[in-house]
């Protein structure tokens, strides 16, 4: 079974702080996805990763950044928190042309 | 601009009927379509999908049809069970794969027993 693994649940920071959320897929899986999940708006997509140290811009990408070392790993950068970032985020991988595995999210609020 | 549309943000059916979840799109290049599933505090979880050269895929109690004429798709639930309530997310691609999906904002199902 695919486990997609979110390093917390919760978070609480402060605006201005830099922000890592992680992720961990254990399915050797190439792609890669950061979404926000927010009432109203559904998921939106932050950034994606086809490989290792390959990055692409999805529909909401300012504010933040990502880092793919290796291949079952996936940051999520908050260069510099802000409250219009407090929201419910969400890892998820894929292999090519399969459906995409969700994490259980983390739940990201900026004091 | 929502390229992908859930226009019931809730819906409410009771048990053992047929519950019918609805999905609009407005990009003709989409060919892949998906239904994720959401438990409150769990990530969502793929339930079925369905690619543009098909109008109808079946999985057990679920049923995904696809009209592209009217870019509309839906998911038929029978019968409607209480392990059911969920929110249903309707996602869209236009690569016949799934990177880059297209979220609908959600409905959220909740069956009466």
């Amino acid at each position: 079974d695919v486990k997609v693994t979110q390093s917390s649940r919760y978070l609480v920071k402060r605006t201005g702080e830099k922000v890592f959320l992680e992720c961990v897929q254990d399915m050797d899986h190439e792609n890669m996805f950061w979404y926000r999940q927010d009432p109203g708006l559904g998921l939106r997509l932050i950034y994606f990763s086809y490989d290792v140290k390959m990055k692409e811009k999805g529909d909401i990408p300012e504010g933040y950044s990502v880092s793919r070392e290796k291949k079952e790993r996936f940051s999520l950068i908050l260069e510099s928190a802000s409250t219009n970032q407090t929201s419910m985020y969400l890892c998820a991988s894929s292999k090519n042309n399969q459906p995409q595995h969700f994490g259980d999210g983390t739940r990201l609020s900026i004091l | 601009d929502q390229q992908v549309k859930q226009n019931s943000p809730s819906l409410s059916v009771q048990e053992g009927r047929i519950s019918i979840l609805n999905c609009d799109y407005t990009n003709s290049m989409f060919d892949y379509f998906l239904w994720y599933k959401k438990y409150p505090a769990e990530g969502p979880t793929f339930l079925i999908s369905i690619s543009s050269i098909k109008d109808k895929n079946e999985d057990g109690r679920f049923t995904v049809f696809l009209n592209k004429s009217a870019k509309h798709l839906s998911l038929h639930i029978v019968p409607s069970q209480p392990g059911d309530s969920a929110v249903y997310f309707c996602a869209a691609n236009g690569n016949f794969g799934n990177e880059k999906l297209t979220f609908g904002t959600g409905t959220r199902l909740t069956i009466i027993p």
